[in-house]
């Protein structure tokens, strides 16, 4: 398995305004991805993270919402940008093991918008 | 598009007695499926997954079954504790996709 840290564990914001957060793991993985949890429910893939390029979104996600960044094999960023309380959710970084296919997740961010 | 169901949303459970989660998927072109724990204020935990050319995996405690005739899956927790509490996730690996897609969780509940 890895160790996978993200940064900020919570936060609460205003509306309007963007949060970055950070998803750290402690050795080189080849996939990295970002999930949104709402409230009380499942986990929705918002985008594959890829490395060296542009990342790869999902239906009903776009980047200028979402932008993604990933500059190298063990770190990646999701900005939630121009916040609304419908935002207001657990953000997930998830990496798959080079070559094993398991998925391993992050703590998550619990962001609240105001 | 394609989803994965679970049955129950509450499965409640005696202290010591074997559970059973169980999970519906509707494409057949999965071909990779993981079990999920996820307590309060966690991230999803990996319990364990099978691959579509086999229909039984074993962990400590868990099994996982795969029925791909009828699309379904099943969790058993052998031997439930107080620690099994928790709600469990289901999620499919959509063959050529590397994103998983998640059931809608079934939340165990071990009564002592």
């Amino acid at each position: 398995s890895a160790v996978i840290s993200q940064k900020p564990s919570r936060d609460i914001c205003q509306r309007g305004t963007s949060l970055t957060i950070q998803c750290q793991v402690d050795s080189q993985v080849t996939m990295m991805f970002w999930y949104r949890q709402q409230p009380g429910q499942s986990l929705t893939l918002i985008a594959t993270a890829n490395q060296g390029s542009e990342a790869t979104y999902e239906s009903g996600f776009v980047i200028d919402k979402f932008p993604i960044s990933r500059p190298n094999l063990t770190f990646s960023t999701l900005t939630v940008s121009n916040m609304s309380p419908e935002d207001s959710s657990i953000y997930l970084c998830s990496v798959e093991m080079t070559g094993g296919g398991e998925q391993y997740f992050g703590p998550g961010t619990r962001l609240t918008v105001t | 598009g394609e989803s994965v169901g679970l049955h129950l949303p509450t499965l409640s459970v005696q202290e010591g007695d074997n559970s059973i989660i169980n999970c519906a998927y509707s494409n057949s072109a999965s071909d990779y499926f993981i079990w999920y724990k996820q307590e309060s204020g966690k991230g999803p935990q990996f319990i364990i997954d099978i691959r579509s050319n086999m229909d039984k995996r074993q962990g400590q405690r868990v099994t996982v079954l795969l029925n791909k005739t009828v699309k379904h899956l099943s969790l058993q927790i052998a031997a439930t504790q107080p620690g099994d509490s928790a709600v469990y996730f289901c999620a499919e690996n959509v063959g050529g996709a590397d994103g998983l897609t998640f059931g809608k969780g079934t939340h165990l509940i071990i009564q002592p």
